[in-house]
């Protein structure tokens, strides 16, 4: 079992704030880093996949970067609204074939 | 409409009673992988697939059996449910076409209940 940490585990921002948060994974045997939106009563669903070193995605306001050489992501929101409100989960791929997911940040936006 | 759908959604049974929550994705995706989700704890691998015939354990599969004969469909079978399985459970699905790494596309959820 690989550990991969999320911090906070869980945000409140007021509408409007940007806002970003962390995941570690360990940085040896790197393939993949995903991170997926979760709202609540709904499946998670996926925001990036990331490969490389120094990748920087970007999906409207929301954008994420890896380092693989430290074993950190961050996933930033620039402009927060209250529709952003979700779990945000990232998973962890060593080359092996199975997902190591962390617990989550849970963000709250209020309006 | 692409998806990944999951029955039943909501299943309350007894210590012992066998059961199978289905798995379909109409994706043509080789990678299926079932999780569950309990709190305070991350999404856990129990069992995944590479592609028809082909499955293996993931983090938790104590407990769990799937088989994957067809591509599209992906059951898990719990043989003999106990209480410490209650839990909420996703199927996923991706393609491998562009390596192994690509987004997971999840179902539903089942939300199931061993009393």
């Amino acid at each position: 079992i690989l550990n991969v940490e999320q911090s906070p585990q869980s945000l409140h921002v007021q509408e409007g704030d940007s806002t970003n948060f962390t995941c570690s994974f360990p940085s040896s045997n790197f393939y993949a880093l995903h991170w997926y939106r979760w709202e609540t009563a709904k499946s998670p669903e996926a925001l990036f996949v990331m490969t490389l070193n120094g990748d920087e995605k970007k999906k409207g306001r929301i954008s994420a970067t890896l380092n693989t050489k430290e074993g950190y992501s961050y996933l930033y929101i620039k402009g927060s609204q209250p529709e952003d409100s979700a779990t945000y989960l990232c998973a962890f791929t060593g080359g092996a074939n199975n997902l190591f997911f962390g617990t989550g940040t849970r963000l709250t936006v209020i309006p | 409409e692409a998806q990944v759908t999951q029955n039943p959604r909501y299943l309350i049974t007894v210590t012992g009673k066998k059961l199978t929550v289905t798995c379909s994705q109409n994706m043509n995706h080789e990678y299926m992988s079932w999780y569950r989700q309990d709190p305070g704890l991350g999404l856990r691998q129990i069992y995944y697939s590479m592609n028809v015939e082909v499955t293996d354990k993931g983090d938790v599969p104590e407990g769990y059996k799937v088989s994957r004969k067809e591509k599209r469909n992906f059951p898990l079978i719990l043989e003999s449910p106990s209480p410490n399985q209650t839990s909420l459970y996703f199927c996923a699905s991706s393609s491998l076409t562009s390596g192994l790494y690509n987004e997971q596309f999840f179902g539903p959820g089942t939300r199931l209940t061993v009393l």
